[in-house]
């Protein structure tokens, strides 16, 4: 089964560091998602990027964030200057489609998450 | 955005049948229902997605009513491993995770 593969598993930082998290969507995919949770709290939708451009960011999703989409394979998350409250668990995930077109809603498929921990 | 309503937690035992609701009263008419599951420490996984009536997958059941401002996730004879947090999510884009209903699952 096709899945969606992030790096690192566990970071940990110092406040102010800059922290680039990465992810490895499915192949077929193309939309591609953020999204963290702190432990103990729902997960937040940060960011969606299709076609190498944001379609849509929460206001979580500050200056402070970028994400980018370097080679065909990888897409990364940046935070540039880490703050305590950044330390959470942050999935990437992939679609196929987001929803308008075709049938269905589209359907996110998850990595398993990288545990983001600033000191 | 149509918010969704779910029970925050659920007990059960082993071998019953669970059925979490979901309220969505602002439902639009080209929303889809999708439900997914989380267990700690891992990404939230699709479970199943429907439009109306029921749908049926190998791990659950999906029931909605004719007025879709509610759906019913049924999980068959629960195991100690469907202990997880289980999500209703509601729209064409279904982006928008709610705090989820809390499945603890006894021997």
């Amino acid at each position: 089964e096709p899945e969606v593969t992030q790096t690192p598993s566990h970071q940990v930082t110092q406040m102010g560091q800059e922290v680039i998290l990465r992810c490895v969507p499915i192949s077929n995919h193309l939309y591609f998602y953020w999204y963290r949770q702190i432990l103990g709290q729902k997960v937040e939708f940060l960011v969606s990027f299709y076609n190498n451009e944001i379609s849509e960011k929460s206001e979580i999703f500050d200056d402070q964030f970028s994400v980018e989409r370097p080679d065909g394979s990888n897409f990364t998350l940046k935070i540039r200057s880490t703050k305590l409250e950044d330390s959470a668990m942050y999935f990437c995930a992939s679609s196929e489609a987001q929803g308008p077109t075709g049938s269905g809603a589209n359907v996110l498929t998850f990595g398993a998450g990288s545990r983001l921990t600033v000191l | 955005l149509a918010k969704t309503t779910q029970p925050i937690s659920m007990d059960s035992y082993e071998g019953q049948e669970v059925n979490i609701t979901c309220s969505h009263n602002n439902i639009a008419t080209n929303d889809y229902i999708t439900w997914y599951q989380q267990f700690p420490s891992q990404g939230p996984r699709f479970i199943i997605q429907g439009y109306k009536t029921k749908v049926t997958n190998e791990v659950a059941s999906l029931f909605i009513p004719a007025d879709r401002k509610s759906s019913t996730l049924s999980l068959p004879r629960v195991s100690l491993s469907d202990t997880a947090v289980y999500y209703c999510l509601v729209g064409r884009r279904a982006l928008t995770f709610g705090s989820g209903t809390r499945l603890q699952v006894q021997p």
